[in-house]
């Protein structure tokens, strides 16, 4: 059974860096096809994805916020970590992981998914 | 703004049929990407609507677009609906706006 935990501060004052940690269970990050992706909600409001790590180490971020963020995993600690720096009221949301399976198709088309996810874990950005 | 449209809202009445559609573009649905839609109630996480697992749920996809249809609607079907792909442009993963179910 596949499970992932959020873990982090709720509460961020504006300007500082979020660090927020995925700590997972019943799978390997170094399984091929595997990842672990880091996806956010404000409240009322969609789904947005932040950041992806997979098992090669390969990265990839969403474009509009890849300058604050940085995704790194610890896959003797079965964890993924990821940080936002220059935090504003804006980002306030709900930051959820999953984890992410992906493999191509014979044209080139992606297939891929995110399931499970963690419960997710609200984080505020206030002074 | 989100790469993939959703209409905010669709209803419909128990035991009947609706459909949710997803609009995207030749750099994410339109190149063949995979189109996968979840469900998510009030205050938990979303999670993965697999077709199959319930013969009252279907994905379906043409050209741009892609659709998620569900038959026989039960008041438990009540819930936000996301439709997520790929996009070669974005190189990442891009979800719809999302659709809230109303069962009448």
């Amino acid at each position: 059974q596949i499970t992932l935990k959020e873990s982090g501060p709720t509460l961020v004052e504006p300007t500082q860096t979020l660090t927020l940690t995925c700590t997972f269970s019943g799978f390997s990050l170094t399984t091929t096809g595997v990842g672990v992706g880091w996806i956010r909600q404000p409240p009322g409001t969609a789904l947005e994805w932040l950041a992806l790590i997979y098992w090669d180490d390969d990265k990839s971020y969403s474009p509009s916020l890849k300058s604050r963020l940085t995704i790194t995993k610890d896959t003797s600690k079965n964890q993924v970590v990821l940080t936002m720096t220059n935090m504003d009221p804006v980002d306030t949301a709900t930051y959820y992981c999953a984890h992410f399976i992906y493999y191509y198709g014979s044209s080139g088309s992606q297939y891929n998914w995110f399931d499970p996810w963690g419960q997710g874990t609200l984080v505020t950005v206030s002074s | 703004q989100s790469v993939l449209s959703q209409p905010p809202s669709v209803s419909g009445a128990p035991g009947q049929r609706v459909t949710i559609p997803c609009t995207g573009s030749s750099s994410n649905i339109g190149a063949g990407h995979d189109v996968h839609w979840y469900q998510q109630f009030p205050g938990t996480a979303p999670k993965l609507l697999i077709s199959g697992s319930s013969n009252r749920f279907s994905g379906s996809k043409s050209g741009t677009s892609a659709s998620l249809a569900i038959t026989g609607l039960q008041a438990e079907d009540e819930a936000d609906y996301y439709c997520q792909s790929y996009d070669s442009s974005l190189s990442g993963v891009v979800f719809g706006g999302g659709t809230k179910l109303t069962v009448l």
